[in-house]
């Protein structure tokens, strides 16, 4: 079965200090994996995907099959970074995504 | 990318009753998906909604309860009947497109509360 787990439910971080989300996931193909954020008042929406291997906003993921991780990471967080993040994970042949709980980062001024 | 408008965006409702949310895109998609999100919870996949066939639903959910409605491939309803307060949550409309990389698109969300 495929999981994905955020450990953090909240997560509070200095503006201009590091900041590192974790998502472990469980799934016995190759998935494909993904962040979602919701900001204040907006609609979920795409931060980025593993496969594109991009830096969005300044956020990057890279997909550790070994640790079967997928943290977000960002050098230096900006207090726009505040929002709910979700990890999530579309299996192979699946139409669908299967979400983590998701973490509330907040960025304190 | 597309477009999807979900209404109501929130509604109160008594015990017993029943409320139908509608999900609208601006693009034709095969299949779209309905999610709930309990109170400090996952997005959960209630069911998939396919044009011109009964939706599939997921382990836990049955039609009986949250019967949904695909009359084409532009619109979605959802129905949460005979309500119960275990029932207040956000439910989500969602599509996923398939181009050159996938991405999932989301409704802003209805928000019920039973009361």
């Amino acid at each position: 079965a495929q999981r994905v787990t955020q450990p953090e439910k909240l997560l509070s971080v200095f503006k201009g200090a590091p900041v590192e989300l974790k998502c472990n996931y469980s799934y016995s193909g190759s998935p494909e994996l993904f962040w979602y954020v919701q900001y204040s008042r907006q609609r979920l929406q795409l931060l980025l995907r593993h496969i594109s291997r991009e830096s969005i906003k300044g956020f990057t993921a890279d997909l550790n099959k070994g640790e079967t991780s997928f943290h977000l990471k960002k050098p230096f967080a900006q207090e726009e970074d505040s929002a709910m993040y979700y990890c999530a994970l579309k299996g192979t042949g699946a139409n669908n995504l299967f979400f983590g709980t998701g973490t509330r980062l907040t960025v304190i001024p | 990318s597309a477009v999807i408008s979900q209404k109501p965006s929130r509604d109160i409702c008594q015990r017993g009753t029943s409320l139908t949310i509608q999900c609208q895109v601006d693009s034709q998609v095969t299949m779209m998906f309905w999610y709930r999100q309990q109170p400090g919870q996952s997005l959960t996949l209630i069911a998939t909604a396919n044009q011109g066939s009964e939706a599939t639903y997921e382990s836990g959910f049955v039609i009986d309860k949250f019967p949904i409605s695909r009359p084409n491939l532009t619109f979605s309803t959802l129905t949460v009947s005979n309500m119960s307060p275990e029932d207040s949550s956000i439910y989500l409309c969602s599509v996923v497109l398939y181009s050159i990389n996938t991405e999932a698109f989301f409704g802003q969300g209805t928000r019920l509360t039973v009361v």
